[in-house]
């Protein structure tokens, strides 16, 4: 069984600052896929990255970067330079990189909350 | 841009009704998925499905049921709704891929609440 864990239920960050949100997670799967997701209050859920579990380089989209350390089982997600506009909710979420089972799990999620 | 079309954004419903909640995708993508969203526990897995009149059991599936005629539609029932079944539910799309997974997309989300 596949199980992610957030401990940051809440956060506040000041604008302009750097924001790690914290992921570990835990699986018997060899090869697995890790997922950063964005859920503003109107509700959709915005997909912000992607990190392969035998990817050697951490992921990297704009802002977002994610620090993967695979023998500490964690996948924490960074924002630079964080802005008024990334108060949200941020799920991470896994997936076992194989063919016919795509399902996702998420954890709890942290609202993270940006001060002018 | 992929478009996950839920048919409804807040839903009001009484105990024992029969409840559909429509998902509609229009990329082709063979995987849909149905959430569930309650505060602090995250979004959790009820059903989903990889192909036409195909279906699988996710983590929380009783008390619902599925069904996929059409490719690019997936729909959510609730036999007998009950006030427990209060909260939000995310439908999700994904294409199958044999090397590497894919996100998934998501619609706006049906906020349903059970009288």
């Amino acid at each position: 069984a596949q199980k992610i864990t957030q401990t940051q239920p809440g956060m506040f960050v000041q604008e302009k600052e750097a924001v790690t949100l914290d992921c570990t997670y835990d699986t018997s799967d060899p090869s697995y896929g890790l997922f950063w997701y964005k859920q503003p209050s109107s509700g959709e859920m915005i997909f912000l990255i992607y990190q392969g579990s035998y990817d050697q380089q951490n992921a990297t989209e704009g802002r977002y970067s994610l620090n993967f350390q695979k023998a500490r089982k964690s996948a924490n997600l960074v924002i630079s330079a964080s802005q008024l506009g990334d108060s949200a909710m941020y799920f991470c979420a896994m997936s076992p990189r194989s063919f016919g089972n795509e399902k996702l799990t998420f954890g709890t999620g942290t609202r993270l909350t940006i001060i002018p | 841009d992929v478009k996950v079309t839920q048919s409804s954004r807040y839903l009001v419903k009484r105990t024992g009704e029969k409840v559909f909640l429509e998902c509609v995708q229009d990329m082709d993508h063979e995987n849909m998925f149905w959430y569930r969203q309650d505060p602090g526990l995250g979004l959790r897995l009820i059903y989903f499905s990889y192909d036409v009149k195909m279906k699988e059991k996710g983590d929380i599936p009783e008390g619902y049921s599925v069904s996929r005629e059409k490719k690019e539609r997936f729909s959510l029932i609730l036999e007998s709704a009950s006030t427990n079944q209060t909260s939000m539910y995310l439908c999700a799309s994904s294409p199958r891929t044999a090397y590497s997974n894919q996100p998934q997309h998501f619609g706006d989300g049906t906020r349903l609440s059970i009288l």
